[in-house]
């Protein structure tokens, strides 16, 4: 079957490094997105992973392994604005199958 | 690019009635993809289309929904009869796996259904 599994919660401090965890059980699997969600507001994409490695966009990074069926959204130098909830998603033929969101709270 | 429009963006209704929801994807965009949106079940995709077809509406609830796309720049969501239990955010999105940014999906700003 298909499975996603990510935490429901997390809390951090501004200026820290925050690991959010997500694991996936699917066949047919095409890659790894994730997507930033503000309270209210529509998901927006932050990356994609197709292969296995770590992939580094400014304060944010994301590294899959596919043996593993692991995933983590790597955020430094957190700021307030990144309080949101994070999705991961697994891409399987055409569409994407979305984890139920990491809430994240960055506190001053 | 004006991105995916979607109307209304609150529908408030009361038990019964239908509900239409619409959606404009972005320009060139061959899939578009409904999503429901619950604090319980978070994001599911409802249904999605490529190139004006369904292709996958495994996850449309029951017969109350219906989905349809007339054309490339234009989709609904028909919910009849509508029931409480179907209150949640309802979101359209769109892509184009033949652009450099792959398979990303791009989405709406949402429709909030409430359902008295």
């Amino acid at each position: 079957g298909q499975n996603i599994d990510q935490p429901t919660e997390m809390t951090a401090t501004e200026g820290a490094i925050v690991q959010i965890n997500c694991t996936y059980q699917t066949s047919g699997f095409n890659g790894l997105f994730w997507y930033q969600q503000h309270a209210g507001e529509a998901p927006t994409f932050l990356s994609y992973n197709v292969l296995d490695g770590l992939e580094e966009k400014g304060r944010f990074s994301s590294f899959l392994s596919r043996s593993k069926g692991y995933s983590y959204l790597l955020l430094k130098e957190l700021q307030m604005k990144d309080s949101a909830s994070y999705l991961c998603a697994m891409y399987n033929t055409d569409k994407l199958i979305f984890g139920t969101g990491t809430r994240l709270q960055v506190f001053p | 690019d004006a991105g995916v429009i979607q109307s209304p963006r609150h529908e408030v209704t009361e038990m019964g009635q239908e509900v239409t929801l619409r959606c404009k994807p972005i320009s060139g965009h061959d899939y578009l993809f409904w999503y429901r949106q619950t604090m319980m079940r978070g994001l599911e995709l409802l249904i999605y289309f490529n190139n004006n077809v369904p292709i996958d509406d495994s996850g449309m609830p029951e017969d109350r929904f219906s989905a349809k796309m007339p054309n490339a720049s234009f989709s609904t969501l028909k919910i009849q009869p509508s029931e409480p239990r179907d209150s949640a955010v309802y979101f359209c999105a769109s892509s184009s796996p033949r652009t450099v940014s792959t398979d990303t999906q791009y989405f709406g700003p949402g429709t909030r259904l409430t359902v008295l």
